[in-house]
């Protein structure tokens, strides 16, 4: 149940696209498409971003979107705005019916 | 509104041990799988356990495995983590989260509803 592969930090300005990458294996996002992404602000809970790769819950804006090449998975979030400063993590399900997430990106707005 | 409410964190000697509690609103508790999810002080998120609707189907991280126990009252809308052994790295904040869809388990359709936390600290 290693964790996930994710760049510690990335950083862009606002109206910029950024895209943080989330990297496994075939046990885990090379396997499935079931890969979700989740937003964290300090102090504050999770908050699903992105299901099944690429969907997005009710109420997520369009500028979060998620694809997946291989054993990667991306979220790209274009017109960065302030509010999109936050850690980021990336999740899978696995071979062995686990879940396993990724280290976490901080994303900084500049 | 569709809530989760965890309880029972504390302070805890190595060796110690500690039942969380999460108590869910607002949604069919007994349709939902529901896991467990902690988060050390400055660190990601690690899943800890899951449980299917019915609690037939259980998983453990194997960081966990023997030593945590994950249960759930569906008459009493509440989900449980029993943990025994504890030690200094189980410190953590511990989350207790819905999965999306119902009957559906949680690694597949991702996690909609999480708790706030409930903070357990292991001193050695």
């Amino acid at each position: 149940q290693s964790a996930l592969t994710q760049p510690a930090s990335v950083s862009g300005s606002p109206g910029q696209s950024i895209t943080i990458s989330c990297t496994g294996t075939s046990s885990d996002v090379g396997g499935y498409n079931y890969v979700s992404w989740y937003q964290q602000h300090p102090g504050k809970a999770p908050k699903l971003m992105i299901y099944e790769v690429s969907d997005r819950p009710s109420g997520v804006s369009n500028r979060f979107s998620g694809s997946k090449s291989g054993n990667t998975a991306s979220l790209t979030i274009s017109g960065l705005q302030a509010e999109d400063e936050a850690d980021y993590y990336c999740s899978s399900y696995t071979t062995s019916s686990t879940v396993v997430f990724g280290g976490g990106t901080k994303l900084t707005v500049l | 509104q569709v809530q989760l409410v965890e309880s029972g964190g504390g302070l805890v000697k190595s060796g110690g041990s500690l039942r969380l509690s999460c108590a869910a609103s607002g949604f069919i508790f007994s349709d939902s799988y529901m896991s467990w999810i902690r988060q050390a002080p400055g660190k990601g998120l690690e899943w800890v356990s899951y449980i299917s609707s019915t609690g037939i189907t259980i998983y453990y991280a194997d960081s966990v495995k023997g030593r945590f126990t994950i249960s759930r009252d569906n008459a009493k809308n509440s989900l449980y983590l029993q943990m025994n052994s504890l030690r200094a790295e189980d410190t953590a904040v511990y989350y207790c989260a819905r999965a999306r869809v119902a009957r559906t388990t949680v690694g597949r359709c991702g996690m909609d509803v999480w708790g706030q936390g409930t903070t357990v600290t292991v001193s050695s």
